[in-house]
This record gives structure tokens, C-alpha cells and sequence, in this order.
């Protein structure tokens, strides 16, 4: 089946390590992003990728970091530099110049303990 | 002025009920709107997509789109329990990788 597949599901992180959170799709997608959710803060953008070995910040990208290096996989390290980082993850991929319809993984619930 | 405002709710209706959801916008550039449906610690699901203004219908669901008032509308018919959800609007200025602009989402719950 083609789908995203977004891992671990759980995550807990002492304060001040970096974690990276793993998304992978085998969609053929050109385009992957990441989402924060807090709740009532709705869905805000990390960082995006439009193309491999090329990526852009969003809305909120200070504290994280990504890759792109292969067109299926668009890991997120959410570095000590991001002081709340407590929330849950979101990965999405688009499709490329027709696409609208994202698809999104399962998600992460990263906990800082 | 946020670019998207959706009203986070709590809503809370009988089942059968007619729902509706709605979300304004400030960016006139956008052109394509979305909804999408969240269930409890999961990833949203598009539900529904439409181009520009008009309307979309599927099964239970129609989607509104109202350009020059900046307004787009989700309408559940005959809502059930299992409609309960988050749904959230989303848009965007262009197809082809743009990111989506999301609302916050709005909590819905049908009361059996």
C-alpha cells in the first residue's frame, strides 16, 4: 500500500538532546513538509521540501533542522535550540505540478521530560 | 488579521443533525480550498477539495466556496456519531507543491 509512514508514534526527550522523527512515503511525491500541532494552534508549517537535496523554512523552523537526500524520506531533528518542543508532529507529501491533496502520516507525540 | 480564522468550537450536535463549518480568509490569492477531517491522535484526511468558488457534493458532505466574501462552508447532512472529529479548512495560492494554509480546526462532537 502507498502511504506515509511517520515513526515512532511515541517519543520522549530529555532536555537538551536532539531527536530526529522519521518520515518516509513511498507515493512518489515530490513535495514533503512538516507541521506542528499544538492544540488550538491549529496546524503551523517547519519546513518543506519541494524537490530533493532542496528545502525551505516555514512558519516556525527555528529549533529544527531537516534533510532531504533521498525523494522518499524527509527526517526532522528537533534540535535543544527549540525551547518548547512538546507537541505533535505532523509529515505530509504532495503531489507535484497537479497536486493540491496532501497526504499525511500518522503523526509523533514528542514529549520533553 | 490571521490569513485563515476557523472557529475552534467546541460544537456539539444531535445525531441527524445538519452541521455546518466555516472559515474566512484575508489572502484573495488563494484558489484552491480543502477540508480535512482528524480524528483523535491521527493524521488529517482530505475529505473534501474544491477549485475556486461553487460547490462540491459528496454523499453527506457539500463544500461552499464564496471568493468575494472570502468564505468558504462545510455542510454534514445527517450527522452520525462517527463524523465526530476535528475538521480543519485548509488552502492554498497554486497547485503543485504550495503549502497549505491551515485553520486551527474546529472540534465537532455528535451526540447519539
Amino acid at each position: 500500500d502507498g502511504g506515509i509512514t511517520q515513526s515512532p508514534k511515541y517519543l520522549f526527550r530529555k532536555e537538551g538532546q536532539n531527536v530526529t522523527l522519521s518520515c518516509e512515503q513511498n507515493l512518489n511525491h515530490d513535495a514533503m513538509y512538516w507541521y506542528r500541532q499544538d492544540p488550538g494552534q491549529g496546524l503551523r508549517l517547519i519546513y518543506y521540501s519541494q524537490i530533493v537535496n532542496d528545502f525551505q523554512k516555514g512558519d516556525i523552523a527555528e529549533g529544527y533542522s531537516v534533510s532531504r537526500e533521498k525523494k522518499e524520506s524527509f527526517p526532522l531533528t528537533v534540535t535543544s535550540a527549540q525551547k518548547n518542543p512538546t507537541a505533535f508532529y505532523l509529515c505530509a507529501s504532495l503531489k507535484g505540478a497537479d497536486g493540491t491533496e496532501a497526504f499525511f502520516g500518522q503523526g509523533t507525540r514528542l514529549t520533553v521530560v | 488579521q490571521k490569513e485563515v480564522e476557523q472557529d475552534p468550537g467546541p460544537l456539539s450536535v444531535p445525531e441527524g443533525a445538519i452541521v455546518s463549518l466555516n472559515c474566512t480568509y484575508s489572502n484573495s490569492a488563494f484558489q484552491y480550498f480543502m477540508w480535512y477531517r482528524q480524528y483523535s491522535r491521527k493524521g488529517p484526511e482530505l475529505l473534501m477539495y474544491t477549485y475556486s468558488s461553487g460547490n462540491k457534493e459528496d454523499g453527506r458532505f457539500t463544500a461552499q466556496v464564496d471568493k468575494s466574501s472570502k468564505y468558504i462552508s462545510l455542510f454534514i447532512r445527517d450527522s452520525q456519531p462517527s463524523d465526530s472529529a476535528t475538521y480543519l479548512c485548509a488552502m492554498s495560492i497554486s497547485s503543485g507543491n504550495t503549502p497549505l494554509v491551515f485553520g486551527k480546526g474546529t472540534r465537532l462532537s455528535v451526540i447519539a
